[in-house]
């Protein structure tokens, strides 16, 4: 059973930093392209970032290029955000998720989601 | 990055046939075929329903189908059901990188 499994998430202050991991099992999870994946409270979805299984190439949103990073740890099954300088309208629910196939794109499993929260 | 727009709220009963809208631009909706949707339940992960416009994953039913013309994709739902309300998330490769749709609630009355 494909599974991901979120953590890290919390209270931060604003400038601050926090760093998400994602525990991946149940497949092949060195060529899956993997994604993080946003929701502020009642709102829409919104993709934060991207790396592919074939090259480890990265792709980030525009509203968060330069202040997040992702990489991944494929002996350890793990997906990382690094989130620095944080905001309060990165106020939101981060989902991992896990492509269909290969570096598709589309996202046939998500995690459960951790709460990241930026207030004083 | 604007996100493509949907409307905000569609509704049928029960057996109807439901056409969600998904607009973007030829940068992305127009410009490729890497159209997907997904629905959300309160609380819940997001499910993918479709992808490559107008392909279904294993398990979805063939109630839900996709398809695109120019800069505007559609999710159709026929036979709806009362599970199928939910919320609906279009989504669309930009060129290296995912653009998602404001959201369309969809109530079953």
């Amino acid at each position: 059973e494909v599974q991901l499994l979120e953590s890290g998430g919390g209270l931060v202050q604003p400038g601050g930093s926090l760093r998400l991991s994602c525990a991946a099992s149940g497949f092949t999870f060195s060529s899956s392209g993997m994604s993080w994946v946003r929701q502020a409270p009642g709102k829409g979805l919104e993709w934060v970032s991207t790396i592919r299984g074939s090259d480890r190439s990265t792709y980030y949103a525009d509203s968060v290029k330069g202040r997040f990073t992702i990489s991944r740890d494929n002996s350890k099954n793990t997906l990382y955000l690094q989130m620095n300088s944080l905001r309060a309208e990165d106020t939101a629910v981060y989902y991992c998720a896990k492509d269909l196939y290969g570096d598709s794109g589309y996202h046939d499993c998500w995690g459960q989601g951790t709460l990241v929260t930026v207030s004083s | 990055q604007s996100a493509l727009t949907q409307p905000r709220s569609v509704s049928g009963s029960p057996g109807q046939s439901v056409t969600i809208s998904c607009t973007g631009t030829s940068s992305d909706v127009g410009g490729y075929n890497y159209v997907s949707w997904y629905q959300q339940h309160p609380g819940k992960a997001p499910k993918l329903m479709i992808y490559d416009v107008s392909k279904r994953p294993s398990g979805v039913p063939d109630r839900f189908s996709g398809s695109k013309s120019g800069n505007t994709a559609s999710l159709t739902i026929s036979g709806l059901q009362a599970e199928d309300e939910a919320d609906y998330y279009c989504c669309s490769y930009a060129g290296s990188r995912w653009v998602f749709g404001g959201g369309t609630k969809l109530t079953v009355l």
